[in-house]
């Protein structure tokens, strides 16, 4: 079974303080993804990584780094983080294209004081 | 553009009744890929189904089913005889095989109640 581990279920975090959220995949998939879930706008696109140190912007990506050093761990980075950046963070993996699966990590509930 | 449309919001059932939950999806790819997920209210995202552009053919799995229409870019799916551990938002989710970034487009969901 595909396993992918978020650090923590949920955090909580001042207003301009450096997050880190980490995902760890257990598969050996190419693609690693990060998505942010809001009530009412579904889940979306932050970043994607088809490769260790390869980076796509996704659909959101202001606010946000990455980092991805070694295949199966992709970092969502909030370089000084703020009160919108209040979300439900999932990480998801998939093997390499379009047409495989993307399995999902618990999810990280993020709160910005 | 690609869009994935869950019209209803929210459904209320009660347990043993069939539900169908709707989706409609917009895509100019002529390859592509649906998928369902189930987040059950611990939040995190299960996968329940795939199916791509060029299989029409409908899918049972047990109590689910999935019906496939390209006619009507839709891509609905029901629960037989719904169980109270069947409450959880449901997404319908699109990705095109054009994608620069193999992204899944998600629908908004559906809350899914079901009560005993």
């Amino acid at each position: 079974d595909v396993k992918v581990t978020q650090s923590s279920r949920y955090l909580v975090k001042r207003t301009g303080e450096k997050v880190f959220l980490e995902c760890v995949q257990d598969m050996d998939h190419e693609n690693m993804f990060w998505y942010r879930q809001d009530p009412g706008l579904g889940l979306r696109l932050i970043y994607f990584s088809y490769d260790v140190k390869m980076k796509e912007k996704g659909d959101i990506p202001e606010g946000y780094s990455v980092s991805r050093e070694k295949k199966e761990r992709f970092s969502l980075i909030l370089e000084s983080a703020s009160t919108n950046q209040t979300s439900m963070y999932l990480c998801a993996s998939s093997l390499e294209g379009p047409r495989d699966t993307q399995y999902f990590g618990p999810g990280t509930r993020l709160t910005v004081l | 553009a690609q869009k994935v449309t869950q019209a209803q919001t929210e459904i209320s059932v009660v347990e043993k009744e069939d539900v169908t939950l709707d989706c409609v999806y917009e895509t100019r790819d002529t390859t592509y890929y649906l998928f369902w997920y189930k987040q059950p209210p611990s939040g995190e995202l299960v996968f329940l189904i795939r199916r791509n552009s060029f299989d029409e053919q409908n899918e049972i799995s047990g109590r689910y089913s999935w019906n496939f229409q390209k006619s009507t870019s839709s891509f609905n799916f029901t629960i037989t005889a719904s169980q109270v551990v069947d409450s959880a938002v449901y997404f319908c989710a699109l990705t095109e095989d054009g994608g620069a970034t193999n992204k899944l487009i998600f629908g908004t969901g559906t809350l899914l109640a079901v009560q005993p």
